[in-house]
């Protein structure tokens, strides 16, 4: 059974700070998608890493895919209240079914 | 952009009852899905379907069904309502092998 495991899965951090979450699996995926969810709502996507390795940045968020495709991580610079929520990870399994790691749910205090 | 839209965002039902919850997507996806969020236990698919009147279960489809008689639309069945399906419903979409889209999101309370 493939699956992601998220980590931390809780977090809580003073504005400003810096922080890193991470994705992992023993299973090589074709992609990687992360998502935020606030409360109440669905999940959000931020952004689909596709080749071993690769980085891409939205703003303050920089995501990166593992060389060999079986994890990633989001790093948040000097974060802020807005980006408290619940981080999601995705991936495509083998049977062309999309699985979802747990969460890391991240609280930004003021 | 992607718009998967949920019927409902909150809904409150009895044991035994029968429910639908309802999704449409307006991006010609040939995928859809419905899963379900619970504290503790992540995002668990019930249903998945790749075509119109196609379907395949997931990891917990016991009590639920499914209909996609339109591409755009895809039903989940409540068939007999219990107090253990009260949870956070979630609808997406794709297109083949691609990320998923979400809708808002149902929140059903079973009563």
């Amino acid at each position: 059974t493939q699956l992601l495991e998220q980590s931390p899965q809780f977090l809580s951090i003073q504005e400003g700070e810096n922080l890193t979450v991470y994705c992992n699996s023993s299973s090589v995926f074709s992609s990687l998608q992360w998502y935020r969810q606030e409360p109440g709502e669905g999940p959000v996507l931020l952004v689909t890493v596709v080749t071993g390795g690769e980085v891409k940045k939205l703003k303050r968020l920089t995501f990166q895919f593992g060389d060999a495709r079986k994890d990633s991580s989001l790093h948040i610079t000097a974060a802020q209240p807005g980006d408290t929520g619940l981080y999601l990870c995705a991936g495509m399994n083998r049977d062309d079914k999309i699985i979802f790691g747990k969460g890391t749910r991240l609280h930004i205090l003021p | 952009d992607v718009k998967v839209t949920q019927s409902s965002r909150y809904l409150v039902k009895r044991t035994g009852e029968k429910v639908f919850l309802e999704c449409v997507q307006d991006m010609d996806h040939e995928n859809m899905f419905w899963y379900r969020q619970d504290p503790g236990l992540g995002l668990r698919l019930i249903y998945f379907s790749y075509d119109v009147k196609m379907k395949e279960k997931g990891d917990i489809p016991e009590g639920y069904s499914v209909s996609r008689e339109k591409k755009e639309r895809f039903s989940l069945i409540l068939e007999s309502a219990s107090t253990n399906q009260t949870s956070m419903y979630l609808c997406a979409s794709s297109l083949w092998n691609t990320e998923a889209f979400f809708g808002q999101g149902t929140r059903l309370t079973v009563v």
